[in-house]
């Protein structure tokens, strides 16, 4: 089925510090990989995507980096800031099936300051 | 542009009640999607579109959940009777091609709460 891991569902840094959220996906011929941050009472915001054609993307301080091999794709930001604690969704758009985003459950991150 | 809009953004209706929840999608868009976000089930889809046309229906959860897209610009989502259960934050989301993903942008949700 089309499946989406996240991991961890809570993680909580100091600001500077790096933080690092993992998913893994099901199906092998999935090819978009985006990213969205949910601030507390507000609307999924995209922050940075992927394609199967890329193994790597960097905007500024954030990251992403896809293992098409292994199936998994990781969200990396540096210099953690306060004002990035939110939840962040990773999604996997599967083209078998229902042929639309499936959502990961979500990690929870909290910067303390 | 003003970006998906939904209404109402909060909801608070009594079990048994319908509920109709309404949304435009970004101008030129021609995918519209309709996601519930539960603490417990997390982001899921419901149903989604395709220049009006219901291409995928099978994440609704069962026959009280009905939704319409008369034209471009317009689409609804009813629950007829509404449950505690169905109590959830509805996202509407629209985007250009999805033949091999694209980003989706979401409106700002609808808060319902059914007591």
């Amino acid at each position: 089925g089309e499946n989406v891991e996240q991991h961890p569902s809570t993680l909580s840094v100091q600001e500077g510090d790096s933080a690092v959220i993992k998913c893994t996906y099901s199906d092998s011929a999935s090819n978009y990989f985006p990213w969205y941050k949910q601030e507390l009472g507000k609307r999924p915001q995209l922050i940075i995507d992927i394609r199967s054609n890329v193994g790597e993307k960097k905007d500024q301080r954030i990251a992403v980096t896809l293992n098409k091999t292994a199936k998994h794709f990781s969200l990396h930001i540096t210099e953690t800031q306060p004002e990035d604690s939110a939840v962040y969704f990773c999604a996997a758009f599967f083209k078998g099936g229902r042929r639309a985003l499936t959502f990961g459950s979500g990690t929870r991150l909290q910067v303390q300051p | 542009d003003a970006g998906v809009i939904q209404s109402p953004r909060h909801e608070v209706t009594e079990m048994g009640q319908e509920v109709t929840l309404r949304c435009k999608p970004i101008s030129g868009h021609d995918y519209l999607f309709w996601y519930r976000q539960t603490m417990m089930r997390g982001l899921e889809l419901l149903i989604y579109f395709n220049n009006n046309v219901p291409i995928d229906d099978s994440g609704m959860p069962e026959d009280r959940f009905s939704a319409k897209m008369p034209n471009a610009s317009f689409s609804t989502l009813k629950i007829q009777p509404s449950e505690p259960r169905d109590s959830a934050v509805y996202f509407c989301a629209s985007s250009t091609r999805t033949g091999n993903g694209n980003t989706i942008y979401f409106g700002e949700g609808s808060w319902l709460t059914v007591v």
